[in-house]
């Protein structure tokens, strides 16, 4: 496609269960970013893949959540035993250059409601 | 996690107004950008700021990167309806991660 795509746009699910987020990113784009945007916040950051690693992922708020990028294309956030806290549209963004995140575009997002 | 201070939270203006938000960090960055995000999508890069001190214009757009390194500003002129949205200012703290701000939300008085 022509843009960074994340599925689903919506997912509601009931704490306690299980979800994975899915981003296709822009083709041939090697950094990818996952970012979290809670209500009212701007995009707070959560890991950095550089191909198929990650590279640094500090910002993931604790072991519940998980990212994988096996074939430095797609990249899946998984999320286990959710809570209500971890609502929030989850963002994704790829860029060419693996150095520079000022040229990242972003997806449209996916907006997790925990209930 | 860290956020700019970003102000105002929100602007209602009439069209054709002047508009300007600002954000203000404790910490330095060596790149200021300033975003727009619509409804049900994500962040599109309005203007990227390189150099403190430096002023650059995208459109009826102007930003400016402050000489400390600490701050930065954006204008909008004669406004139109279609500049409604949220604006966030980021810092790039290293090379693949950005700190923003909370947003301006930018409303049109009908």
């Amino acid at each position: 496609g022509a843009g960074v795509s994340q599925t689903p746009s919506n997912k509601v699910t009931e704490k306690g269960k299980y979800v994975e987020l899915r981003c296709d990113p822009i083709s041939g784009h090697t950094a990818l970013y996952w970012y979290r945007q809670s209500l009212g916040q701007g995009p707070e950051f959560l890991i950095y893949f550089q191909g198929t690693g990650a590279a640094d992922d500090s910002g993931l708020p604790n072991d519940r959540f998980f990212a994988v990028r096996p074939e430095g294309s797609v990249s899946t956030l998984k999320i286990q035993r959710t809570e209500r806290g971890d609502s929030a549209v989850y963002l994704c963004a790829s860029s060419l250059s693996p150095r520079d995140v000022t040229e990242a575009f972003f997806g449209q997002g996916t907006r997790l409601t925990v209930v | 996690g860290q956020q700019l201070n970003q102000s105002p939270q929100s602007m209602f203006i009439q069209e054709g107004e002047d508009v300007s938000m600002n954000c203000t960090s404790s910490s330095i960055f060596n790149t200021w950008l300033w975003y727009k995000q619509e409804p049900g999508e994500g962040p599109v890069l309005l203007i990227a700021l390189y150099k403190a001190g430096e002023l650059t214009s995208n459109g009826r757009l102007t930003a400016q990167f402050g000489i400390t390194r600490k701050d930065s500003f954006l204008n909008i002129s004669a406004s139109i309806p279609s500049d409604v949205g949220i604006y966030f200012c980021a810092g790039q703290a290293l090379y693949y991660q950005l700190i923003w701000g909370a947003g301006t939300k930018l409303i049109i008085k009908p």
